[in-house]
C-alpha cells in the first residue's frame, strides 16, 4: 500500500534559525496536506497542495509540492517558540489520506 | 459550533473489557474517520464513513467496530481491549469535496 515518509524525525533549532521537513510518498499523489500538532493537542490543518511544482506561502511558512507529485517540503523561516510542535504531511490515496510519521520541532529560546 | 467533540478524554481499561469511544460533529460533514496515534507512527486510519449508514475499513481495523446511524455521530467500539490498543484516538470530519479534516481533541486510552 501507499507509504508516506518524513525526515527528519526530530529537529532542535535555536530561535531564529530556519527549519525544513521533507515528505516522500511511495506513489504519486493527487494532493498533499500539511498539519501541525502542538504538544498535547490535536492535528490542525495548515494547507493543501494540488498542482505539480506548486509553492504556497503562509507568512514564515513555505510549502512546496514536487514536480513528480511524490514529495513535498515545509520550510519555516526564522523559527519562533510558537512554532513548536509536530508537523505531519498527509498524502491522498483514493478518498483517504495517509499520514507521515511527523517531524517534531523543538525551538530553544 | 462545537466542531468535533470526543468523549471520554481519558480511559483506562483492563484487557478483555469493551467500551465505546464517542465522536460527534455539528458541521453537517458527510465524511468522518477514526485514527489512532502511536509514537513515531503518525496517524493511522482505523475506520471511516462517507455518510450515514456507510462505513469502511481503514489501514488498521482489527479489534474495532464502527457504525454511523446519523450524520452527526460516529462511535468507535473496542470489542475486547488488548494492551496493543493503548494509544491516542482521534476522530475527524470533513465536508464532501472539502479540503481539511477537522480533528477532535482526542481520547487517551490505556489498556492494562
Amino acid at each position: 500500500g501507499q507509504q508516506v515518509m518524513q525526515i527528519p524525525q526530530y529537529q532542535h533549532v535555536q530561535e531564529g534559525e530556519d527549519f525544513t521537513t521533507y515528505c516522500n510518498s511511495s506513489t504519486t499523489l493527487s494532493n498533499i496536506q500539511w498539519y501541525k500538532q502542538r504538544p498535547g493537542g490535536h492535528p490542525v490543518f495548515l494547507i493543501q497542495l494540488v498542482k505539480s511544482g506548486e509553492v504556497k506561502k503562509q507568512k514564515r511558512l513555505t510549502f512546496q509540492f514536487g514536480e513528480a507529485k511524490k514529495n513535498s517540503s515545509l520550510h519555516i523561516t526564522a523559527t519562533q517558540t510558537t512554532d513548536v510542535g509536530t508537523y505531519f504531511c498527509a498524502g491522498r490515496g483514493g478518498q483517504n489520506f495517509v499520514f507521515g510519521p511527523g517531524t517534531r520541532l523543538s525551538v530553544l529560546p | 459550533n462545537a466542531g468535533v467533540t470526543q468523549t471520554p478524554k481519558f480511559q483506562v481499561l483492563k484487557t478483555g473489557q469493551s467500551m465505546t469511544l464517542q465522536c460527534a460533529q455539528d458541521m453537517n460533514h458527510e465524511y468522518m474517520s477514526w485514527y489512532r496515534q502511536d509514537p513515531g507512527m503518525g496517524l493511522r486510519l482505523i475506520h471511516y464513513s462517507v455518510g450515514a449508514g456507510i462505513t469502511d475499513q481503514g489501514e488498521v481495523p482489527n479489534g474495532y467496530n464502527v457504525s454511523r446511524s446519523t450524520t452527526e455521530d460516529f462511535p468507535l467500539r473496542l470489542l475486547s481491549a488488548a494492551p496493543s490498543q493503548t494509544s491516542v484516538y482521534f476522530c475527524a470530519s470533513r465536508a464532501t469535496g472539502g479540503r481539511e479534516q477537522y480533528f477532535g481533541p482526542g481520547t487517551r486510552l490505556t489498556v492494562t
